[in-house]
C-alpha cells in the first residue's frame, strides 16, 4: 500500500459514453498527477497539480478533463474516448514539485480502461 | 526525453545479487538519481533515490559514480517477486514542476 488509491480499478467504456476516474491520496501531499500507459509504451505524463492549481498540461487532448478539488482528491473525466485511448492510468502524489531538493512521487495502481 | 540509458533486460538466479546499471551522462549538479520498479500492471514502485552518495535502504542499495554519470542498483538478494521493469530517471526541475520521465527500464527476471 503506497497511500494512494484509484478506483476503479477496471473500465470499460463505449466511445460515447461519460465516465470519472478517481484518485485520493492519504499522505497529506500537495501535488498529484495523472499518467497514462499505452501497451509496450513508457509512462506519459499528462496532467501535474501543486496546490490544487493546473502546472502542467502535457499536450492531452481535450476528451480527458481532470479536476482537482482538493490536494487530496484528483479526478480525470472522460468522454467521446477512441479505442487508442485504451490504457492504464496512473495517479501519482508528492509533497512538492517545485523543489529542487528531493521529492518522491507514489503511485496508486492504476485504472485499466478498455474503449470498444 | 528520457535522460538515461539502460539495458532493456537482465536475469538473475533467486538468492544472488542483481546489479541493474545506468548511464546519465548528461545528469546536471542539482539532479537527483531515483529507481522505481513496476510489476505487471501494477503503479510503479519508489525504491531509492541518490544525489552523489551511495544509498542503502530496506530494498536496495544505489551505488553512483564520483562524476555521476552512472549509477548502478543492487538488490543484494533477489527473489522471485524482484521480477519487474526497473526504471532509472533523473528527475529535472523546471520552474513550477519537476518531473519524472520515464524510459523503457530494464525488465528483470529472477529465475529458480
Amino acid at each position: 500500500e503506497t497511500g494512494v488509491t484509484q478506483t476503479p480499478r477496471h473500465l470499460v467504456m463505449g466511445m460515447t459514453n461519460k465516465k470519472s476516474l478517481k484518485c485520493e491520496q492519504h499522505l497529506g501531499h500537495n501535488a498529484m498527477y495523472w499518467y497514462k500507459q499505452s501497451a509496450k509504451k513508457p509512462l506519459e505524463l499528462m496532467f501535474v497539480y501543486n496546490f490544487k492549481e493546473q502546472t502542467e498540461n502535457n499536450s492531452v487532448p481535450s476528451r480527458f478533463s481532470p479536476e482537482c478539488p482538493n490536494s487530496s482528491h484528483l479526478f480525470l473525466h472522460l468522454h467521446t474516448l477512441q479505442p487508442e485511448d485504451s490504457a492504464l492510468y496512473l495517479c501519482a502524489s508528492s509533497q512538492d514539485p517545485r523543489g529542487v531538493g528531493t521529492d518522491t512521487q507514489y503511485f496508486g495502481p492504476g485504472t485499466r480502461l478498455t474503449v470498444l | 526525453d528520457a535522460k538515461t540509458t539502460q539495458p532493456p533486460s537482465m536475469d538473475c538466479a533467486e538468492g544472488r545479487a542483481a546489479n541493474l546499471p545506468c548511464n546519465h551522462s548528461t545528469i546536471s549538479g542539482n539532479e537527483y538519481v531515483y529507481w522505481y520498479r513496476q510489476i505487471h500492471s501494477q503503479g510503479p514502485q519508489y525504491i531509492i533515490h541518490g544525489l552523489k552518495n551511495n544509498e542503502t535502504n530496506e530494498m536496495a542499495s544505489l551505488i553512483i559514480t564520483e562524476d555521476r554519470k552512472s549509477s548502478t542498483l543492487i538488490l543484494p538478494h533477489a527473489t522471485l517477486r524482484d521480477t519487474a521493469v526497473y526504471y532509472c530517471i533523473v528527475r529535472v526541475v523546471t520552474g513550477t514542476a519537476s518531473k519524472l520521465t520515464f524510459g523503457t527500464g530494464t525488465r528483470l527476471q529472477v529465475t529458480l
